[in-house]
């Protein structure tokens, strides 16, 4: 098991670029989801996905948009990059299980910045 | 609202001493509370989580976690320190909205183990 993988590690974009963060996991997880991680402010959740096909906003998702075709694949993507968007994203999926007990599993991280 | 808050920025401790890192929570209903650890340039990983049960839990690399109820905490505590053990420790509850939750970070204590 590749576990979750996050490609690419770093990025650095102009203000305006777009791009898409790809996330996938092989442990056929049907919770899937995108946090970012500023410093002093810990991880805030940006979207999540509780299967494929079916997405929904966290605590911080504008500027960004996510879809979940696949249950392996949840990319997020950035339509126009803003300089307040530079953070390192982390992509994390958990089982199905019972839900709120599931351990989550993160990936190892995307460093992006813009400039 | 469901919230955590870990109090210290920083722990410092000589190796071989005991340690204890911080979180206190606030949530309505049962808390479902974890704590994940974050090695530079890594993503995080689990090491334990309190659903129901023994108030003491035991988790990965000898750490063990004390949840009080009545003082709303969840302190992540060590009997003797590891330079390997230094990082950046996150506590996280379970957010009750939704399907199956989603996690909500404290902002992050830097565990910093001393030789």
């Amino acid at each position: 098991n590749a576990g979750v993988t996050q490609t690419p590690k770093f990025q650095v974009l102009k203000t305006g670029q777009s791009m898409t963060l790809q996330c996938a996991q092989d442990m056929n997880h049907e919770y899937m989801s995108w946090y970012r991680q500023d410093p002093g402010m810990g991880l805030r959740l940006i979207h999540y996905s509780v299967g494929a096909g079916i997405t929904d906003q966290g605590e911080v998702p504008n500027g960004y948009n996510v879809s979940r075709s696949t249950t392996e694949d949840f990319p997020l993507r950035l339509l126009s990059a803003a300089p307040s968007q530079t953070s390192v994203y982390f992509c994390a999926s958990s089982s199905p299980g019972t839900g709120v007990t599931d351990t989550q599993y993160f990936g190892p991280g995307t460093r992006l910045t813009v400039l | 609202a469901q919230s955590v808050a870990q109090p210290e920025d920083q722990v410092n401790v000589a190796e071989g001493n005991p340690l204890t890192v911080k979180c206190t929570y606030s949530v309505s209903g049962n808390p479902y509370l974890f704590w994940y650890v974050q090695y530079p340039n890594r993503g995080l990983q689990f090491l334990l989580k309190y659903i129901t049960g023994d108030n003491l839990v035991k988790g990965s690399y000898g750490f063990e976690a004390e949840f009080n109820k009545s003082q709303t905490s969840f302190h992540l505590k060590k009997p003797s320190a590891l330079v390997s053990d230094s990082a950046l420790y996150f506590c996280a509850v379970r957010d009750g909205r939704g399907s199956q939750g989603n996690l909500i970070f404290g902002k992050g204590t830097k565990l910093s183990v001393k030789p």
